[in-house]
């Protein structure tokens, strides 16, 4: 069975940092693309993606400078350090499984976590 | 202001069809077949319902159907059942430096 846990949120303080972790499981985890979503309140922003091998990555131009994705493939994990948060990067961030097994392409999600929320407050 | 637009919501009876639209550009939507629906209960993951335009996932209903026509996608739902009752989003591959965006969300209603 796929599963993916993430940890890691909280609150933090504008101009903290946090790291993110998502703990995968149930799939050859090195074969896939792996992204991080965030949604606050309502609607899907993606943020991330990195390739299976982890020698590709990709932001959205909100983090950024930012954030920083990376992933451990001998332990099934996938990260996201975030640096200089905002109060606009509160959210609950999703990790997700790219569907293709190529380790490429990270335009479709099936699966994904039951999220985390990090909270940019003073 | 979403990069895809999509209806805020629409509703149906049980048995009838919906579609749900996602208007893009042709840099995204229109220029390639990387179009994907993800449902979303409350307080739940979303959950990938058609990917690459028209392909489902296994396991997904064949009740739920994808296609594109120019810069709008659609998500077509037959046979509404009380369960489907949730949020849709679409997303897409954009030549834009934010290489994947998703629409505002739609919320179907089940009459």
């Amino acid at each position: 069975e796929v599963q993916m846990v993430e940890s890691g949120g909280g609150l933090v303080q504008p101009g903290g940092s946090l790291r993110l972790s998502c703990a995968a499981s149930g799939f050859t985890f090195s074969s896939h693309a792996m992204s991080w979503v965030r949604q606050a309140p309502k609607g899907l922003e993606w943020v991330s993606a990195i390739s299976g091998s982890g020698g590709s990555t990709y932001y959205a131009d909100s983090v950024k400078g930012r954030f920083t994705i990376s992933r451990d493939n001998s332990k099934n994990t996938l990260y996201l350090q975030m640096n200089s948060l905002r109060a606009e990067d509160t959210a609950v961030y999703y990790c997700a499984k790219a569907s293709d097994s190529s380790g490429y392409y990270f335009t479709s999600s099936d699966y994904w976590g039951q999220g985390t929320l990090v909270t940019v407050s003073s | 202001q979403s990069a895809l637009t999509q209806p805020a919501s629409v509703s149906g009876s049980p048995g009838q069809s919906i579609t749900i639209s996602c208007t893009g550009t042709s840099s995204d939507v229109g220029g390639y077949n990387y179009v994907s629906w993800y449902q979303q209960h409350p307080g739940k993951a979303p959950k990938l319902m058609i990917y690459d335009v028209s392909n489902r996932p296994s396991g997904v209903s064949n009740r739920f159907s994808g296609s594109k026509s120019g810069n709008t996608a659609s998500l077509t739902i037959s046979g509404l059942q009380a369960e489907d009752e949730a949020d849709y989003y679409c997303s897409s591959y954009t030549t834009s430096s934010t290489l994947v965006v998703f629409g505002g969300g739609t919320k179907l209603t089940v009459l």
